[in-house]
């Protein structure tokens, strides 16, 4: 079954960037979305087909995706921003998710 | 607006069934996929499966085929996640989410989950 890496944490220093990373065999091939979640709260998707934003999503937040890596960033980091991050993808019929990264805004 | 309202948390002890829902309104449900998603303490998503709730078309991940199944109500616009015999390890929170299309889909608006504890 295809698995897809991400870090366990990342660090941003307040209004720095940020890049969260998910790591797959060929994963430019496929599409990868990104979720937000805080503690005790339902996941929100923002970034789908690589590096659309959904309404509402600000644009600090994008996506980039080649070769064995897809690259969540994040623009001028916010306290907001601290949350755990969740990659996704689609293969063989099966949705697969990555394991969280926690961020955390310094 | 979109809203996905699931059911109440629940307490259960192994061995027992247990149905939980997930209520949606207007085009959020007869129009798109709706997926379910565990979380387990300490780990990340699971996707279980996801049902047309026009048809009841549904599909299941290999790793949940015959241990849950999903079902819908569109005349109420309910979709239902089922087990017939639960185990300590079903405990986790349990999301319905929507997704627009089937094949290689993303999930736009989620529940606000259903958390399952399975213990005697």
């Amino acid at each position: 079954s295809y698995e897809v890496t991400q870090p366990v944490s990342v660090s941003v220093a307040l209004g720095q960037t940020a890049s969260i990373t998910c790591g797959g065999n060929d994963i430019g091939d496929k599409n990868v979305q990104w979720y937000q979640q805080k503690p005790g709260q339902a996941p929100v998707l923002i970034i789908y087909r690589d590096n659309i934003r959904p309404s509402g999503i600000p644009e600090r937040f994008s996506g980039s995706n080649s070769g064995n890596k897809a690259t969540l960033t994040i623009s001028r980091a916010q306290a907001d921003d601290e949350a755990d991050y969740f990659c996704q993808v689609w293969d063989t019929n099966t949705v697969v998710f990555g394991s969280e990264t926690k961020v955390t805004v310094l | 607006e979109v809203q996905l309202v699931q059911s109440g948390a629940e307490f259960k002890k192994p061995g027992e069934s247990l149905r939980i829902s997930c209520q949606g309104s207007g085009d959020s449900f007869t129009k798109f996929w709706i997926g379910w998603v565990r979380q387990r303490p300490g780990k990340g998503l699971e996707w279980m499966g996801f049902i047309y709730p026009f048809d009841s078309d549904t599909r299941y991940s290999p790793s949940f085929q015959g241990r849950v199944t999903i079902s819908a109500d569109k005349s109420i616009g309910a979709v239902y996640l089922q087990w017939s015999s639960l185990q300590p390890s079903d405990t986790g929170t349990f999301y319905c989410a929507r997704a627009p299309i089937p094949v290689d889909p993303h999930f736009d608006y989620w529940g606000q989950g259903t958390q399952v504890t399975v213990s005697s």
